[in-house]
Formats: structure tokens, sequence, C-alpha cells
């Protein structure tokens, strides 16, 4: 996971302004993946890319948006129709794990985004 | 889809207890159950995890079973100490997509 690193730590904005999160991986990691922490909430899946220049909606996709350009990043944009934006920001990355069929996942630091 | 399911959402124990928390599946497709450790203002850490041709697997204090029959996998710990206080995310995985439980906050009382 020491890989994975998101920028800025914390970032506080305006309503109604859009604002990217950063997230870049070295690991050669296929998939990327972010989800939303809310205090003492689990994990919303927001957007995931399995693959360059292709992504899919999560759970909670209204009022985000996505790029993949490049397999090593994987940006979010916070747009101003999102209701509630203020929260934590994980992103991940995952990798077969062998010959199993299955994948290993694994999360960057985090941003914690403050909108008021 | 799938859905992850999992209990207690609290949990308090005296240093030296064993603690256990238990998740559920749905989904009799998923084939990886990690199981993570959340630190307050952390990223989630993978500290155990299972694959489901596997029934049990240790770590040192950390053990995780899983019963493929009644789809549900446990997170035990033993001889527990203050630092094992965090918050635990049980989830299910099949190929690259990940489904996670709601949480355990563990405190290890001194």
């Amino acid at each position: 996971d020491g890989g994975i690193t998101q920028s800025p730590k914390y970032l506080f904005r305006k309503e109604g302004q859009n604002v990217t999160l950063s997230c870049e991986q070295n690991l050669n990691h296929d998939a990327m993946y972010w989800y939303r922490q809310d205090p003492g909430q689990g994990l919303r899946l927001i957007y995931y890319s399995q693959i360059v220049n292709d992504f899919q909606k999560g759970d909670i996709a209204e009022g985000y948006s996505v790029s993949r350009e490049k397999k090593e990043s994987f940006p979010l944009t916070v747009t101003s129709a999102q209701k509630n934006p203020t929260a934590f920001y994980l992103c991940a990355s995952s990798i077969r794990a062998g010959t199993s069929g299955s994948y290993e996942q694994y999360f960057g630091p985090g941003t914690r985004l403050t909108v008021t | 889809g799938e859905n992850v399911e999992q209990h207690p959402s609290t949990l308090s124990v005296q240093e030296g207890d064993s603690a256990v928390i238990k998740c559920t599946y749905s989904d009799s497709a998923s084939n990886y159950f990690p199981w993570y450790k959340q630190e307050l203002g952390k990223r989630p850490q993978l500290i155990i995890d299972i694959r489901s041709n596997v029934g049990e697997k240790k770590d040192q204090r950390i053990a995780v079973t899983l019963n493929k029959t009644a789809k549900h996998f446990s997170l035990h710990i033993t001889e527990t100490q203050p630092e094992d206080s965090a918050v635990y995310f049980c989830a299910a995985s099949d190929r690259n997509q990940f489904y996670f439980g709601t949480g355990t906050s563990l405190t290890v009382i001194p």
C-alpha cells in the first residue's frame, strides 16, 4: 500500500466549487477504485476502473466524475452537484493474486475533504 | 449483487481476552475474504485474508475461519492488546469487485 499516494491529505473548498482529488499508484495494478467514508460508516464505492480508458459507476456515483487516462492515475472530481461532499475519500488499487483468480486490494492514505 | 453483513458493530474486551468478529455474505461466487484494520484517520490496512479453498488461516495472534456452506467467515484475535483497538472491516470479493461490511469498532481495555 506504500505505492498508492493521494494528495492533498486535507482539502477545503467552498460550496459550489468543483474539486479534484489525486490518486497515483506505482504498483502496476490494473484496477483502481474510489471509496467514500463518512464518520462511523463503512466504505461506499463511488467509481472503479479495471483498465485504462474504462471505468464503471459504483453505488454512489452521482455528483462525482473520474478519468483513467494512465494506468498509474485515477483522479476523482467532486462536482457541485454532490449534495454532501464532506467526507474521507479513499483510493485503492488491486492486483490479481497468483493463479487463484482472486484480487488483493490496497488503500491509499486518504483525502479528507471539507466543503463549507 | 453481493451483500456483506458484519457483527457486532462495537466490541469491548479486556486486555488479554479474545475478540471475535463475524461476517456473512450472500453471493456464492465470492472467493476471497480480506480483513482490514483502520485506525482513526488512517487508511484501512490488510491484516489477513482467506481464499475459498481454505477453511482457516492463522498469523500469530489473528486467525480467520471460513464456512463456505453457511456463507460466513470470522476474525479471531487472541491475547488482545491496547494497540489492537481500531475499526475492523471484512470484505467479500469476486474477481476484482470488493464488498465491505459496515465495520466493528474494537476497544481493548487495559
